[in-house]
């Protein structure tokens, strides 16, 4: 399996709140994606990277920031979590824009 | 904008039979396609990529094909097993940057 956590993978928080999502990965890839999942409307792509400092808006961008200061690390942030963003959240690597490999998931619930 | 479709949205086989499991898709300018399966409250699993310029790809008891003309590609999982009961998912891949569009999946359910 390739190397990649998400943290945490199970948060409850209340509305209005700000959340940092972590993906933190030990392959040393380039490219690096965060998406959403939701019954009725499948897996969607928020933001994806293509290198340290190197960011770029996916399908579902709004309401959504991101940073990538190290080629681990993938920050996924909610300003100001709302309950329309209560899904789970999944992080992928991809060496060379390829075959992507997923990580494990985080529950995320806004009350 | 590309639409990914997987028919059916559930399937229920007996052991041994074999699997087939049907994607398609809009837009023919696409990079690759990428199977995955994934695994009740799990993260997603990938069993095969093929690349644009390729018909089929094949793993184990595994061979998806592709044919972007028509906008198809067809995941074959032979002598179906209990623990082959997942839901599979299909994406393809339209631009440089790797940005998956998926399908809904189909739920795969194999009794014994």
């Amino acid at each position: 399996d390739a190397g990649i956590t998400q943290s945490p993978r199970h948060k409850v928080t209340e509305t209005g709140t700000p959340v940092t999502l972590r993906c933190h990965q030990t392959e040393n890839h380039r490219y690096m994606y965060w998406y959403r999942q939701d019954p009725g409307h499948g897996l969607r792509l928020i933001h994806y990277s293509y290198g340290v400092k190197d960011t770029d808006k996916g399908e579902v961008s709004d309401g959504y920031s991101v940073s990538r200061s190290k080629t681990e690390d993938f920050l996924l942030t909610l300003e100001s979590a709302t309950s329309s963003q209560t899904s789970v959240y999944f992080c992928a690597i991809s060496e060379s824009r390829d075959e992507q490999f997923f990580g494990p998931g985080t529950r995320l619930t806004v009350l | 904008k590309q639409e990914v479709t997987q028919i059916p949205a559930a399937l229920s086989v007996p052991e041994g039979e074999n699997l087939v499991l049907n994607c398609s898709f809009t837009d023919s300018a696409i990079y690759n396609l990428q199977w995955f399966r994934q695994d009740p409250g799990k993260g997603l699993t990938s069993l095969l990529l093929i690349q644009s310029s390729q018909r089929e790809q094949t793993s184990g008891r595994l061979n998806a094909s592709l044919d972007k003309s028509s906008g198809r590609s067809t995941l074959y999982i032979a002598a179906s097993q209990p623990g082959d009961s997942a839901t599979y998912l299909c994406a393809v891949s339209t631009d440089s940057w790797g940005k998956l569009q998926f399908g809904a999946g189909t739920q795969v359910v194999v009794t014994p």
